[in-house]
C-alpha cells in the first residue's frame, strides 16, 4: 500500500534556529502533499499544500516566510520552520494522495517539535 | 466552508461493547469521507474510505456508513478491545476542489478497558 515516511519523529531545538522536516512517499509519486499542524487534543489544521515544481499554497494565517515548503521531486516535500520560537512547538504531520481522485490519503508518522 | 463535527468527544467503555462514533459535515458536496485512527504522539492510520456514491464500507470489526444527503457518517466498532483505544478522526474531502484538502473533525477519544 501507499507509505509516507516522515523524519525526524522528534526534534528539540533552541529558539532562533531552523528545523527541517522531511516527508517522502516511498512507493508512489505524490504530485501534491499536505502539511498539517496539530495542537494537544485538537484536530489537524492544514498549513499548506505542497505542489511539485511550484510554490506552495498556504492557508490563511500561516506565515509563508516562517514555514518554508519545498517540493523538489515527486517523492519528497520538506517543511522548514525558520527562526523557531516556543510557540512553534507542536506536532507536524504530512500527507499525500496516491494518484486519482478516489484514493484516500496516507499520512506520515508525524514530527514532535519542541522549541526551548 | 466545510465544518466537521464528531460526537462524542470522548468515550470510555468496557471491553466487548459495540460502539458507534458519529461524524457530521455541513456541506454534502463531497468526494469521499475517510475515517482515521490516531494513537498518542503518532500519525494517522487510515481505517476506511467511503466514496460519495457508496453507503458503507467494512473492514473486520469496523463498519462505516455514509448518508451524504444528511451530512452524516457513523463508525461502528463491534466487540471492542483494549487495543482499540485511540482517537478516531473523521475527514471529508469536498467536491469540486482540485487541491484535494481534507477537513477534519476534532476526533473521538476512545478508551476500552479490560
Amino acid at each position: 500500500g501507499a507509505v509516507v515516511s516522515q523524519h525526524p519523529s522528534r526534534v528539540i531545538c533552541k529558539s532562533g534556529t531552523s528545523v527541517k522536516i522531511e516527508c517522502r512517499s516511498l512507493d508512489f509519486q505524490a504530485t501534491t502533499m499536505f502539511w498539517y499542524r496539530q495542537f494537544p487534543k485538537q484536530s489537524l489544521m492544514l498549513m499548506a499544500t505542497s505542489n511539485e515544481g511550484s510554490k506552495a499554497t498556504y492557508e490563511q494565517g500561516v506565515e509563508k516566510d516562517k514555514f518554508l515548503i519545498n517540493h523538489a521531486s515527486l517523492t519528497l516535500s520538506t517543511l522548514t520552520v525558520t527562526s523557531a520560537h516556543p510557540e512553534d512547538s507542536s506536532f507536524y504531520i504530512c500527507s499525500a494522495r496516491r494518484g486519482q481522485v478516489n484514493y484516500g490519503y496516507t499520512f506520515g508518522s508525524g514530527t514532535r517539535l519542541t522549541v526551548v | 466552508k466545510q465544518e466537521v463535527t464528531q460526537i462524542p468527544a470522548a468515550l470510555s467503555v468496557p471491553e466487548g461493547e459495540n460502539l458507534v462514533l458519529n461524524c457530521s459535515f455541513t456541506d454534502s458536496a463531497i468526494y469521499n469521507l475517510q475515517w482515521f485512527r490516531q494513537d498518542p504522539g503518532k500519525g494517522l492510520t487510515s481505517l476506511l474510505l467511503i466514496q460519495s456514491s457508496q453507503r458503507e464500507q467494512t473492514s473486520g470489526r469496523l463498519n462505516a456508513s455514509l448518508d451524504k444527503s444528511s451530512g452524516r457518517s457513523t463508525l461502528y466498532i463491534a466487540a471492542s478491545q483494549p487495543g482499540d483505544s485511540a482517537t478516531y478522526l473523521c475527514a471529508v474531502r469536498p467536491g469540486g476542489s482540485t487541491l484535494g484538502r481534507l477537513y477534519f473533525g476534532r476526533g473521538t477519544q476512545l478508551t476500552v478497558w479490560p
